[in-house]
């Protein structure tokens, strides 16, 4: 299987700061990556796929990048209703679809 | 609207089996993969299996291999995790998902889970 690496695990960030997340893929993947939300309580949300396509209903502040195996979600301007944790996945194998380990993100 | 519910969690012994539902609705089922997505206390989100459309590609993680069986039943517009020989690490949040496509494209709609607790 595909391992995803993702960094920092957990980050703490004031409101309107700019926010990056890397994700790391064990072997080239293309731009097969998702990217999601999961807050606590709720299920798993969609933000990006294959890389940098944004999900409807998603607001512009998230940005996804990258190819090959170097990803990147860029939050442009927090805001107190993005602390959740944040997961990369690649979609480039057939399942599993690996997830990253995830990074938490919340408000200084 | 499109909602999936799943259901067939709770307290199971170690060793035994069970079966998880996930009815669908508010879109067309036949023309979706769908996924199994689990996260247990305190842990990450983990891709357990996932099923293409029509059933002819499967996957599952290395974590159920051998133990789990993902399938469809698209006149009844559900999804089934079948669950044997488990064990307490199998205790998570399992997730029913939708696929954005026929394909894997990732899991653009999630229910809201049901509970399996594995424990003697």
């Amino acid at each position: 299987d595909i391992q995803m690496t993702q960094s920092p695990s957990s980050l703490s960030a004031s409101v309107g700061d700019r926010v990056t997340i890397t994700c790391r893929a064990s072997r080239n993947v293309d731009s097969y990556v998702n990217w999601y939300q999961k807050k606590a309580g709720e299920a798993p949300k969609l933000l990006v796929y294959t890389a940098s396509t944004l999900q409807s209903g998603v607001p512009s502040r998230f940005r996804g990048s990258g190819s090959g195996t170097d990803f990147t979600l860029t939050i442009s301007g927090l805001q107190p209703e993005d602390v959740a944790t944040y997961y990369c996945q690649q979609i480039y194998t057939s399942p599993p679809l690996t997830f990253g380990g995830g990074t938490n993100v919340d408000i200084k | 609207e499109v909602q999936l519910v799943e259901s067939g969690g709770g307290l199971v012994q170690p060793g035994r089996s069970l079966r998880l539902s996930c009815a669908a609705s508010g879109f067309t089922f036949e023309d979706y993969a769908m996924h199994w997505v689990r996260q247990g206390p305190g842990k990450g989100l983990e891709s357990v299996a996932g099923i293409s459309w029509n059933s002819g590609n499967l996957g599952y993680a290395e974590s159920v291999k051998g133990r789990f069986t993902i399938s469809r039943d698209n006149a009844k517009n559900s999804l089934y995790l079948q669950m044997n020989d488990v064990r307490p690490e199998d205790t998570a949040l399992y997730y029913c998902a939708k696929d954005r496509g026929l394909g894997f494209g990732g899991m653009d709609v999630w229910g809201q889970g049901t509970t399996v607790i594995v424990s003697s």
